[in-house]
């Protein structure tokens, strides 16, 4: 079973900032937070993952609480490219060649606005 | 640089028939994986390749499923004989390198229906 919960579904007007929150209160010290969406017709897409440490790259920020309980996936200025369904998903660091499969949840379908 | 392909985009096969899918990784990437996501559910592991070798196949759902990467390059994933809830989507992913840094790189999948 998925360790995250998101909700269902938000909206977000074009060019304001999309906030995707994420519950993962089950978390370990070792289990890393990544964000993965699905694009209507395609294969999921990477965006960013994070252990502990706020992170920024090319496509969104991820905003983790200090107690790493929750999270939030940020895009800064939305889209209607960006409308896709948002998965939130808590990995474990494999260790010893074994493999720590992506475990997807429902996600959070996000609908941008014109 | 090509991404993940996979081939055939969509299927139509009659119950008890045999499909393959083809899954060709991005270029040096060692690591392969199959997921599907039938009707209503969620996007779910079937199996690892390392390389040539099976590394986790703990999501495949029984021996109708075969899947195979001689040379560990491409990969085939067979159904045989295929059922009716064997239908959704089926997704190949790739990736350079395991652990924390991990970046699974998905093709757009292949839809099967067996009708």
């Amino acid at each position: 079973d998925a360790k995250t919960t998101q909700p269902p579904s938000m909206d977000c007007a074009e060019g304001r900032a999309a906030n995707l929150p994420c519950n993962h209160s089950t978390i370990s010290g070792n289990e890393y937070v990544y964000w993965y969406r699905q694009i209507h017709s395609q294969g999921p897409q990477y965006i960013i993952h994070g252990l502990k440490n706020n992170e920024t790259n090319e496509m969104a920020s991820l905003i983790i609480t200090e107690d790493r309980k929750s999270s939030t996936l940020i895009l800064p200025h939305a889209t209607l490219r960006d409308t896709a369904v948002y998965y939130c998903i808590v990995r474990d660091s494999p260790f010893g060649g074994a493999t720590n499969k992506l475990i997807f949840g429902t996600g959070t379908l996000l609908a941008v606005q014109p | 640089e090509a991404g993940v392909t996979q081939f055939p985009s969509h299927s139509v096969i009659e119950k008890g028939q045999t499909v393959t899918l083809r899954c060709d990784p991005i270029s040096g990437h060692d690591n392969l994986y199959w997921y599907r996501r039938v009707m209503g559910k969620e996007i779910k592991f079937l199996l690892h390749f390392v390389k040539e070798s099976k590394q986790d196949e703990s999501g495949m759902p029984n021996n109708r499923f075969l899947a195979e990467r001689t040379g560990g390059t491409y990969s085939t994933l067979k159904v045989q004989p295929a059922e009716l809830e064997d239908s959704g989507v089926y997704f190949c992913a790739s990736s350079l390198v395991t652990g924390n840094n991990e970046k699974l790189f998905f093709g757009s999948g292949t839809q099967l229906s067996v009708l």
